[in-house]
């Protein structure tokens, strides 16, 4: 099973982030995004879809149908900086990343 | 503190063995499902593999490209995660973390290094 992540994303500060995942039907599936600065592990910011860890702002939503899944990042600030992964489970693959997406706030 | 810290890496020549640890600590180790999720430097988020808790079998689930060089293996006594890591190429060279979960990751380690080279 293929996740496709776009490679980069630019924002202005204030402005709504949205970071796309692609793939067959992944509606159907759990999605789950990360997020990683550089020189630090991955922080699971949504879940299951669209649930918030505890300690993660409600600027960051999900939303999973069809064939695109969508991490929602609300009035963008210069700290949202980083590398965003989508992943999902897969009966064949087991557990799939995206390729990644580096959010750019200008 | 809810935590994972990862030992054990290194340079390794290929062909070699190299046995990763993950002590964990804040939670309860033994009802966990537990993973390894590897970076190579620059790149993306790669899963390696993952264990179930004891309790709901301890069964193990590796990725495709480690199938058969890899064992991962848990002791709840000593809150720790391993994985053995076997005839390795300079492939497998990135930066191997632990993370809670078999599925959705909440608590990762801060990974360690392995480089495999001549």
């Amino acid at each position: 099973y293929v996740v496709t992540q776009p490679p980069s994303l630019s924002v202005a500060p204030g402005q709504t982030a949205r970071i796309t995942c692609g793939g067959n039907n992944i509606g159907s599936k759990n999605m789950h995004w990360y997020q990683q600065k550089p020189g630090q592990a991955p922080v699971l910011v949504v879940y299951d879809d669209r649930d918030r860890p505890s300690g993660i702002p409600e600027r960051f939503s999900g939303s999973n149908s069809g064939d695109t899944a969508t991490l929602t990042i609300s009035r963008v600030e210069l700290g949202d900086e980083a590398d965003y992964y989508c992943q999902v489970w897969d009966d064949r693959s087991f557990v799939v990343f995206g390729g990644g997406t580096k959010l750019t706030v200008l | 503190e809810v935590q994972l810290v990862e030992s054990g890496g290194g340079l390794i020549t290929p062909g070699g063995s190299l046995r990763l640890s993950c002590r964990a600590s804040g939670f309860t180790f033994r009802d966990a499902w537990m993973s390894w999720v590897r970076q190579t430097p620059g790149k993306g988020l790669e899963w390696v593999g993952r264990i179930d808790s004891n309790l709901d079998g301890g069964t193990t689930d590796y990725a495709a490209p480690v199938t058969g060089r890899i064992i991962i293996s848990r002791d709840d006594s000593k809150n720790t995660l391993y994985l053995q890591m076997n005839s390795l190429k300079t492939e497998d060279t990135a930066v191997y973390y632990c993370a809670r979960g078999g599925n959705a990751f909440d608590i990762w380690g801060q990974g360690t290094m392995v480089t495999v080279s001549s």
